[in-house]
Formats: C-alpha cells, structure tokens, sequence
C-alpha cells in the first residue's frame, strides 16, 4: 500500500515568492497533520484536520500560513509571501481515526524548504 | 500542556552492544500514549514502539524494548544488539486521548551513532 505522499521533495524559492506543498494521506484514514521541522525548534504541529475539517491551527506561524484538505485524498499547506526563516522540512502525516487506534502517525517522507 | 523532555543531544555505541535512551514527559493526565519514532538520513519518521499508559507491562518490539516509569513520568528506549543501521535520530512522542485525538508532542530527539 502506498504510504503518505508529500511534494515536492525538494524546494528553492527566493524571499516573497508563494510555496505551496502537497499531501495525499494514506487511504482511508480520516486524521491529517502538518508539522514542521527545524534544528531550532524541532517538530512543531502547524494544523491538523480530521475529517477535512481544521480542528487546531493554533500552531501555525502567522498569517502567511494556511492550510486546506479540499477531500479526504488532499491536502496543501501555502506559504504567501515566503521568508528565509521559513525554511525547514515540512511533513505530512496522516492516522485512521478507529476504536483500536493508538495515534500512530504515519508520516511522508517531507518536503524541504530552502528560501533564500 | 504536555512535555517531552530527551536529555541526550546524542549518544553512541558499539555494534552488537546495548544502548539506552531516555525521556521523561510532564502531564497532569492519566491515560495517554507514549511512542518512539526513528527518523533515519533519509527523513521518513518510522514508529519504532508504543506503550499504553494503562498497561504495566514494558512494550517490546523484537530489539527493543522500553522501560516505562509511569510515577516518575520517565519512559526509555533499550536497543539491544545494535546495528549499524539503527543510526538515526531518535524522538520520543506524547499523545493525549480526547479531543487532541492523533496530536503528538515530540522530544527535541537524541542522535545515536552506531559505531562498527
């Protein structure tokens, strides 16, 4: 079974430019959550949505975050205008929401932001 | 809210011996999940194990093994026979039951160099 899929892999965009990353979760499971990752700060949780629908934002930067999951099969987070101090890895992960769930994420090999 | 606390920057250890590494979390709950994920150069997170807070007995998955304090709020991972593949970082991870359902709060994660 394919696991989460997340692109790009690998972005280079300049200060001010828009950054968009995509997520297909894993078929069937109905949690979906985009955290980041620096050395600074580590893993941080930006949003996670169950259902499509956002149940806490609360973890995303500012304004020039924002996250949407359209479907059960589709998620983007969009960075507009982007700055250096955006740059990190950015996952996905996704969970079946079930009776016998533990919260086991199961995460996307992540995307790398670079902006210069 | 919660912590997780990884004391250990890094750690390493010979091929074939054991190594420990530890995590202590702060909650005022009860029943909650505690994992540890491994997350190798190429970046994908990967569980490693679970433990359930209600559950006396120490998860164990095949080399490793935990030692979970529940009073002291202290849970440890145990690789025994390591490998050189078992290099990565290593992050311990707290999820609260509930309305948080899936969310999960990392350790600062410990870097284990296996050594051959």
């Amino acid at each position: 079974d394919a696991g989460v899929i997340q692109s790009p892999r690998h972005e280079v965009t300049e200060m001010g430019q828009e950054v968009t990353l995509r997520c297909k979760p894993i078929s069937g499971h109905n949690s979906l959550f985009w955290y980041r990752q620096t050395m600074m700060r580590g893993l941080e949780l930006l949003i996670y949505f169950n259902n499509n629908v956002p149940i806490d934002d609360s973890g995303m930067p500012e304004d020039r975050f924002s996250a949407k999951m359209p479907n059960a099969s589709f998620s983007t987070l969009k960075i507009q205008p982007s700055e250096p101090r955006d740059s990190a890895v950015y996952f996905c992960a996704s969970s079946p929401r079930t009776s016998g769930n533990t919260g086991e994420l199961f995460f996307g090999e992540g995307s790398r932001l670079t902006v210069l | 809210a919660q912590t997780v606390t990884q004391s250990q920057p890094e750690m390493s250890v010979q091929e074939a011996e054991t190594v420990t590494l530890s995590c202590t979390y702060d909650t005022s709950e009860s029943d909650y999940y505690l994992f540890w994920y491994k997350q190798p150069p190429s970046r994908q997170m990967i569980l490693v194990i679970r433990q359930e807070a209600y559950k006396q007995q120490n998860a164990t998955e095949n080399r490793f093994s935990v030692n979970f304090q529940k009073a002291a709020k202290s849970f440890s991972l145990k690789i025994s026979d390591s490998q050189l593949g078992d290099a990565a970082m290593y992050f311990c991870a707290y999820r609260s039951p509930g309305t948080s359902y899936g969310k999960l709060t990392f350790g600062q994660g410990t870097i284990l160099t296996v050594h051959p």
